[in-house]
């Protein structure tokens, strides 16, 4: 089965430095790849995807992941952390192994920027 | 636009009582998810709606967990009878389409504690 892992359970970070919070995937075929984030008392939000293309995704506020194929990684990246960006994040692969095709979260990965 | 709509925000109730929970998606939106987010856990995918339709519920506890979208829009998951381990946050998110490469947007969640 398809499945994301996210072995750090929260990270630290001092504001305007920069931050990885770490993913690695086991999937059979081409992987397809998402982070999410979760602000406290808010539902998911999108952050990026990876299908194809350019090892390095681009997404919203100013997140970036590095697709590493031979590391089986996905790592969620910023240059320079904002106290804003503290929340929870998840890495997620699509699943169709089966009949239905759907995604995997991981656990997450609780983002502490510290002021 | 707006998002995702759910109901209640909260509730409380003892084991083996009966809940149900209220989703209105973004207008347009052919797909439907129920997630289950249990503490320390990424969001589980209960079931998936494809317009009316079921199109994966292969991790529904069936025995307890029932879930409906009538005219395909709005969407009630129901348990009966409930247990302590249902305590979780019940996410509500839909799509375009059925595919995970269409981004999921996802409602705040009904936060269920049983006691």
């Amino acid at each position: 089965a398809q499945s994301v892992a996210q072995p750090e359970d929260q990270v630290n970070v001092a504001e305007g430095n920069p931050l990885t919070v770490k993913c690695t995937y086991s999937v059979s075929g081409n992987p397809y790849l998402f982070w999410y984030v979760q602000y406290p008392n808010r539902g998911l939000q999108f952050l990026l995807k990876y299908i194809t293309g350019d090892n390095l995704v681009k997404g919203s506020y100013g997140f970036e992941a590095e697709f590493n194929k031979s590391q089986t990684s996905f790592h969620l990246k910023k240059p320079s952390a904002l106290v804003s960006d503290s929340a929870l994040y998840f890495c997620a692969v699509r699943d169709k192994e089966n009949r239905d095709d759907k995604i995997i979260f991981g656990k997450g990965t609780r983002l502490h920027i510290l002021p | 636009e707006a998002g995702v709509a759910q109901s209640p925000r909260y509730k409380i109730i003892e084991k083996r009582q009966s809940v149900a929970f209220w989703c209105n998606p973004i207008s347009g939106h052919a797909t439907l998810y129920w997630y289950q987010q249990i503490l320390g856990q990424g969001p589980k995918l209960l079931i998936q709606f494809q317009n009316n339709g079921v199109v994966d519920d292969s991790q529904l506890p069936k025995d307890r967990f029932s879930a409906e979208r009538l005219k395909g829009v709005d969407s009630t998951l129901k348990i009966q009878p409930a247990k302590l381990e249902d305590s979780a946050v019940y996410l509500c998110a839909s799509s375009l389409e059925w595919t995970p490469l269409y981004e999921q947007y996802f409602g705040p969640g009904t936060r269920l504690t049983v006691t």
